[in-house]
């Protein structure tokens, strides 16, 4: 099976713009979930979609937001950037859910706000 | 608030065994314990993960502490490819709250 795919892999984008993050899950894995990654922060939480609801979602403000479509295929959208955006972005994949099943995370996409 | 602290860094010989300790300062009896690794430049990969009681796999082994407030991840025999960020991680079944540990960086030499 192919794995978690990210595009684009990386981006630089200025900030007050917007940018749409793109993830496609292991073929059959129904719980997509993202998570931001910084130097300073570590790894965090954003949400979890599952059958094309938001299931979980994590402390972020409402500018990060996502959405999953029927092929289970997920975006990450994040508008009005801002500097402390910069991060690389997970997506990860999990047949069900997360709590029981394991986690394949995708390589990221590492987005850098200037 | 809920902590999960684990250390900075640890240093191992190749094909030594190797204790990755977690600490979980809140943990209820519904938060699984999950560890993953991180290899530079790539996503987390997968390791392990239990709920109470002791679990092996291929990869490595995880001992729970009888309270539940500790866990340790175990790496039988070391190897360079075993060098990589370890995170520690507590999901809530009832909430699905998730706590992500600091992380160990494990160097690896030959």
């Amino acid at each position: 099976k192919a794995g978690v795919t990210q595009t684009p892999r990386y981006l630089i984008k200025t900030r007050g713009q917007q940018v749409t993050l793109s993830c496609s899950p292991i073929s059959g894995h129904r719980s997509v979930s993202w998570y931001q990654q910084t130097p300073g922060q570590g790894l965090q939480f954003l949400f979890e979609y599952f059958s094309e609801t938001q299931r979980n979602k994590g402390n972020f403000p409402g500018r990060f937001s996502g959405r999953q479509f029927s092929n289970s295929r997920s975006e990450m959208n994040v508008s009005t950037l801002e500097l402390g955006d910069s991060a690389l972005y997970l997506c990860a994949s999990s047949p069900f859910d997360r709590v029981t099943d394991t986690q394949y995370f995708g390589p990221g996409t590492r987005l850098t706000v200037l | 608030d809920a902590k999960t602290t684990q250390p900075n860094s640890m240093e191992s010989n190749e094909e030594e065994p190797v204790h990755l300790p977690c600490n979980h300062s809140t943990i209820s009896g519904t938060d699984y314990i999950h560890w993953y690794r991180q290899l530079p430049s790539q996503g987390p990969e997968y390791v392990i993960h239990g709920l109470t009681s002791n679990v092996n796999n291929r990869m490595a082994s995880l001992a729970i502490a009888e309270d539940r407030k500790s866990s340790t991840l175990i790496l039988h025999r070391a190897t360079l490819r075993d060098a990589a960020v370890y995170y520690c991680i507590r999901i809530s079944y009832n909430t699905d709250k998730l706590i992500f540990g600091t992380g160990t960086r494990l160097q690896v030499f030959p």
